[in-house]
Formats: structure tokens, C-alpha cells, sequence
């Protein structure tokens, strides 16, 4: 079956750098985004990686290693509005976007 | 530019009932997909439409179905409601089908009781 993994919830420090792992088991692989959903909110979308490596959009960096089936998101100089559920999706064969269950990030001052 | 819309934004149904949700993507954009979010299940996906016709169909009973129609507008259909159908229903569009970023509606909450 095809399987996306990333931790439940994690929790960080205002100002600080957090890492959030995805890693994914899936048919086919034709890219993977991560998107931000604040609570009671619809998710928006952050980055597409769909070669190896890092890319880097201001405080946000997404990188991707096919080979490992992982991924991560680097988020870095951490602010309050960070606090949110991150998610992680993988494009299939199929052109189907398979989900993570997302990752809850908490940030404290 | 105004943003995809879901109407309506929340909704209570029984058992049983059915119920018909409906999507405006962005001005322009011609993909239309709906997704599933239950806590700790994630998004599931539902379907995608493109120019009206599905063009991609996740594992769903047959009790979900949905259309597009020429303005791109979309609806979703649940017939035979059940407790577990309880959901935010969330719809997304895109540009075409090459597009990579998805924008989201807000969301219609369901409720089943």
C-alpha cells in the first residue's frame, strides 16, 4: 500500500530552527509538496520538490532525497504564526496526491 | 482575484439523508479535486474534474460521487449518510492538470448525526 509518514506533533522555540521529516512509501513518485493548514483553516501551499536536494523560499526550506523515499521541511527563525499543522503529500503514478497525516508544530515563546 | 468558495460552510445531515456540496474554483482555473479531512486521518482524496469530465478517482464507496459543470464550477453528492461521513470536505483548484499548487476552499463541515 502507499504510505506517507511524518511525526504527529512537535514543538519548538519562537526564534529557533525546526526540522519536520516526511518519509513515504508510494507507486510512482511525481513529486512531493508540503502545504500549512493553521486550525480551522484550508492548507496552503508552501513547496514542490521533484529533484534531490534543497529548496530554499525565505525562512522555509523543503528538501528531497528520492533514493531514501524522505523528505523535510526546515523551518527556520521560528515566529508564533508558524503554529500550525504541516502536511506532506506525495504525487503517484497516477497523478494522485497521496497525504500525510500531518505534523502539528507548537511554537513557545 | 477572488479565491475558491465552498458552499455551504457547515452542514448538519442524519443518517440516511444525502447531501450535495458545492465548489467555485478560481476564475480560470479548470481543475477541480475534493478531499476528505478527519482528525489524524489526514486528506484523503475523493476525485479530481478537469474540463468536466473525472479525470482521477480515489478509493471511495460509490455512495460519493461528483460532477463539473462548464463554468468549471463543481458538486459533490454523499447519498446515504453515515456517522463516519462526518468530515471537513475540502476542495481545491488548479490551473490545469500540469499545474503543481493547489489552492483550497474553506472547507464545508459535516456533520452526521
Amino acid at each position: 500500500g502507499q504510505n506517507i509518514d511524518q511525526p504527529t506533533e512537535m514543538t519548538a522555540t519562537e526564534g529557533a530552527i525546526v526540522q519536520i521529516n516526511c518519509t513515504y512509501q508510494t507507486s510512482g513518485f511525481n513529486g512531493l509538496f508540503w502545504y500549512q493548514q493553521h486550525a480551522g483553516e484550508a492548507p496552503t501551499f508552501l513547496s514542490y520538490n521533484v529533484l534531490d536536494g534543497l529548496e530554499e523560499k525565505g525562512r522555509f526550506s523543503s528538501f528531497l532525497s528520492r533514493s531514501k523515499g524522505y523528505s523535510y521541511l526546515l523551518l527556520k527563525e521560528l515566529q508564533m504564526k508558524d503554529s500550525a499543522s504541516y502536511l506532506c503529500a506525495v504525487r503517484d503514478s497516477n497523478y494522485q496526491l497521496i497525504w500525510g497525516a500531518g505534523t502539528k508544530l507548537i511554537i513557545k515563546p | 482575484k477572488a479565491g475558491v468558495t465552498q458552499t455551504p460552510r457547515y452542514l448538519i445531515k442524519t443518517r440516511g439523508q444525502q447531501v450535495t456540496l458545492s465548489c467555485s474554483p478560481i476564475s480560470g482555473h479548470r481543475s477541480v479535486s475534493w478531499y476528505q479531512q478527519t482528525p489524524g486521518q489526514g486528506l484523503q482524496f475523493l476525485f479530481e474534474y478537469f474540463s468536466e469530465t473525472q479525470r482521477n478517482k480515489g478509493n471511495f464507496p460509490g455512495r460519493f460521487s461528483g460532477r463539473q459543470f462548464s463554468n468549471s464550477r463543481s458538486e459533490m453528492n454523499v447519498s446515504t449518510l453515515e456517522l463516519g461521513d462526518s468530515a471537513l470536505y475540502l476542495c481545491a483548484s488548479r490551473a490545469g492538470q500540469g499545474a503543481n499548487e493547489q489552492f483550497f476552499g474553506p472547507g464545508t463541515r459535516l456533520t452526521v448525526l
